[in-house]
């Protein structure tokens, strides 16, 4: 069963770049095709979705996509040797503060089949 | 973007009550919908996907229904472990982004 656990800095200050890493066990990223996804969900806020990366075995079909609110400044990326994504995240305000998750789902998948595995979730705060 | 309104946001019920959860699209979403359950400091986790169909392992209790823009999650005999934030998600619009509802927080009456 694939496993996926975010590491970054819970600690950001305004104007830098966040910078997040998932790192998936249990599974290899080559081994299917795949979505990997970031989440994000502000204290007492809703979930919004940051965007992700379509993969199919070694290869990264880089159609990433990406929430509109914040095109310009995410990029989502992966190191398939390390069986890891990452999100970049820059010029961060206080707006930016929430509990980022990061999401797999295997693709083809059914309707709304999407967000099946998850990561803990790190907090990151903005100050 | 496809919106997602959910209703109520939050909820009083008894152990062994049914509650009903509802979430409106902004457009027709076939049946693009998913419903989650997000208890403190835990992701949420997957309960319903394709607006009916139940993720493995969640108790029968559980059920989702609707198509097209209106659709509902019920649960049948609450039990204490339901108490919990209830999304929904649509995903239909696939190749922009996913929008989830509000949440409905159901609480212990």
């Amino acid at each position: 069963q694939m496993q996926l656990q975010e590491s970054g800095p819970g600690l950001v200050k305004p104007s830098q770049t966040l910078t997040l890493t998932c790192s998936v066990s249990g599974d290899s990223m080559t081994s299917h095709s795949f979505y990997w996804h970031w989440i994000r969900q502000p204290a007492g806020d809703k979930l919004e979705h940051i965007g992700h990366l379509s993969t199919s075995g070694t290869f990264n079909h880089g159609f990433d996509v990406y929430n509109p609110s914040l095109r310009g400044r995410v990029v989502i990326s992966s190191d398939m040797s390390k069986n890891q994504f990452s999100l970049r995240l820059t010029s961060v305000t206080a707006a930016d503060t929430a509990i980022y998750y990061c999401a797999s789902q295997k693709v083809p998948s059914a309707p709304g089949r999407t967000f099946v595995i998850w990561g803990q979730g790190i907090m990151v705060t903005v100050s | 973007a496809i919106q997602m309104t959910q209703s109520p946001s939050s909820l009083s019920a008894s152990v062994g009550d049914s509650v009903t959860i509802t979430c409106r699209a902004s457009q027709a979403i076939h049946n693009g919908l998913a419903w989650f359950q997000q208890k403190p400091g835990k992701a949420p986790k997957l309960l319903i996907y394709a607006a009916s169909i139940l993720e493995g392992g969640v108790p029968f209790r559980f059920s989702g229904s609707g198509s097209g823009t209106d659709f509902t999650l019920t649960i049948s005999g609450l039990q204490p472990e339901d108490f919990a934030t209830y999304f929904c998600l649509q995903d239909y619009n696939a190749s922009g982004n996913y929008n989830f509802g509000q949440g409905t927080r159901v609480e212990i009456k």
